[in-house]
């Protein structure tokens, strides 16, 4: 069966300091991949989605980042958080057009 | 661009009643599907129920089901028999065929006893 991983779960972190959280997918290949950001009662923003390693496509214009390094992982980064990147982060993955995302249990990042 | 608009930021529904939550969006990609998911407090995202754009038939899951009205751009999700553990977060979501998946604003749901 498949299972998607996300860490760490919770994380605190200063302004100007750098980000990365991992998401891995076991038991499939080739998922198509994302990232979401949710604020507090929000709905969940598109960050990046990926289809295919290194084939990333960018949502929202902001200072984070995402790379594929391998076909069932999947990075979040960024050089220099800011105040505004505090939130929920959730990964992703699905098989086809037709099929539900499975989500990871999500990150929980506050910056400082 | 796609969009995807829930406009009832928060619904109360007694105990053992429905409640149907609305959701519209906007695409011009003839090839789609509609997903709602429902997230609890606890964060986690939990699928509920799935619509293709070319399904003649309106999706049920259970409790769950999606009145589909293709013309109107319209997937709203009914729950029949509302009960005190469905009080959550719901999101309707719609992925086009670039494999975008975009998602509503949400409703809140508080089941009442």
């Amino acid at each position: 069966s498949q299972t998607i991983h996300q860490w760490p779960a919770t994380l605190v972190q200063p302004v100007g300091s750098p980000l990365s959280l991992e998401c891995t997918v076991e038991g499939t290949s080739n998922p198509n991949l994302y990232w979401y950001r949710q604020a507090a009662g929000r709905g969940l923003q598109l960050l990046f989605y990926s289809v295919g390693i290194g084939q990333i496509s960018s949502e929202v214009p902001q200072n984070l980042s995402a790379s594929r390094p391998q076909d069932r992982q999947f990075i979040l980064s960024s050089k220099k958080l800011l105040l505004s990147d505090s939130g929920f982060y959730l990964c992703a993955w699905r098989w086809a057009l037709n099929t539900e995302a499975f989500f990871g249990q999500g990150t929980r990042l506050t910056v400082v | 661009a796609q969009k995807i608009t829930q406009t009832q930021p928060g619904m109360f529904v007694q105990e053992k009643e429905a409640v149907t939550l609305d959701c519209t969006y906007d695409t011009s990609d003839p090839s789609y599907g509609l997903f709602w998911y429902k997230q609890p407090s606890s964060g986690e995202m939990i699928f509920l129920i799935y619509q293709g754009s070319y399904d003649q038939q309106n999706a049920t899951e259970g409790r769950y089901s999606l009145n589909f009205q293709k013309a109107r751009k319209s997937a709203n999700l009914v729950i029949s028999a509302s009960q005190l553990g469905d009080s959550a977060m719901y999101f309707c979501a719609m992925g086009p065929s670039d494999y975008k998946l975009s998602f509503g604003a949400g409703t809140t749901v508080t089941v009442r006893a």
